[in-house]
C-alpha cells in the first residue's frame, strides 16, 4: 500500500449503530487530518493530530471520536450519528515541521475518503 | 482568523479557451498549494508554491504565487474537457514559535468547480 488510505469507502449506516472509519498512512508523515466534505458545504476541517496528540477540534459534536493510537493510523468512530452526517470524510496526513522559528504542515495527502450515508 | 477567498466559484468555459482561477488569503504566507477534486473522489495535489514568485506549469495548468498581493492565481491554457473538475487552493498560515493561539492547519478556499464544454 502507498500513500494514504482509507476504509470502508463506503458505509451505509442507521442512527443508532456504532462504525468507526480507518485511516492509515503510508507516508512517515506525522500529522493526520479528519475533514468532512458535504454538498452544502466547503471542506471543513474536524481534527488534526500532530505527534499523536490532538493539537485542533474544530467544535465537531461528540458522536464524532477520533482516535490517533500512533502516526500511521487514525480512526473515526461513530456513533447516534445524524442524517445531516451523510457526506464524504477524508483523512490526510503531512509533515508538519519547525523551520525559522515558523510551524508549517506543508502539503496535505489525503486518502480516497469514505461515502457516510445515515439512514 | 485566515481567510482564503476563491474566484470564480463556478467556471463554464469551452475547449480551446483560457482562463485564469484567482485565490486571494488575508495573513502572511509564503506556502500555498493547490489541488484538484473530479466528483465523488478525493483531492489531488496539483502544484506546491513555497516562496514569493514561484511558478509551476503541469500540462495546461500554471500556477503562481505573488506573497506581497497575497494572490495566487491558477491559468488554464487552451482548456480541454478532461480539465472539468473542481479546484481548490489552500494556504498553510506561518505560526511564529513565540505566538500563542493561531491555527496549525491548511485553510481552504471554497473550490472552483470548472465545467469545460466540447
Amino acid at each position: 500500500e502507498t500513500g494514504v488510505t482509507q476504509t470502508p469507502r463506503h458505509l451505509v449506516m442507521g442512527m443508532t449503530n456504532k462504525k468507526s472509519l480507518k485511516c492509515e498512512q503510508h507516508l512517515g508523515h506525522n500529522a493526520m487530518y479528519w475533514y468532512k466534505q458535504s454538498a452544502k458545504k466547503p471542506l471543513e476541517l474536524m481534527f488534526v493530530y500532530s505527534l499523536e496528540e490532538r493539537v485542533e477540534n474544530n467544535s465537531v459534536p461528540s458522536r464524532f471520536s477520533p482516535e490517533c493510537p500512533n502516526s500511521s493510523h487514525l480512526f473515526l468512530h461513530l456513533h447516534t450519528l445524524q442524517p445531516e452526517d451523510s457526506a464524504l470524510y477524508l483523512c490526510a496526513s503531512s509533515q508538519r515541521t519547525w523551520d525559522r522559528g515558523f510551524l508549517y504542515s506543508y502539503e496535505q495527502y489525503f486518502g480516497p475518503g469514505t461515502r457516510l450515508t445515515v439512514t | 482568523e485566515l481567510k482564503v477567498e476563491q474566484n470564480p466559484l463556478f467556471l463554464s468555459m469551452q475547449e480551446g479557451k483560457n482562463y485564469t482561477i484567482y485565490c486571494n488569503y488575508s495573513t502572511t504566507s509564503d506556502r500555498l498549494y493547490w489541488y484538484r477534486q473530479d466528483p465523488g473522489k478525493s483531492l489531488e495535489s496539483l502544484f506546491v508554491l513555497l516562496s514569493n514568485g514561484a511558478v509551476k506549469q503541469e500540462g495546461r495548468l500554471m500556477a503562481s504565487l505573488d506573497t506581497k498581493a497575497r494572490l495566487s492565481t491558477l491559468h488554464i491554457t487552451a482548456a480541454v474537457h478532461d480539465l472539468s473538475a473542481t479546484y481548490f487552493c489552500a494556504v498553510d498560515p506561518e505560526i511564529l514559535l513565540l505566538t500563542q493561539g493561531g491555527s496549525e492547519k491548511l485553510v481552504f478556499g471554497k473550490g472552483t468547480k470548472l465545467t469545460v464544454n466540447p
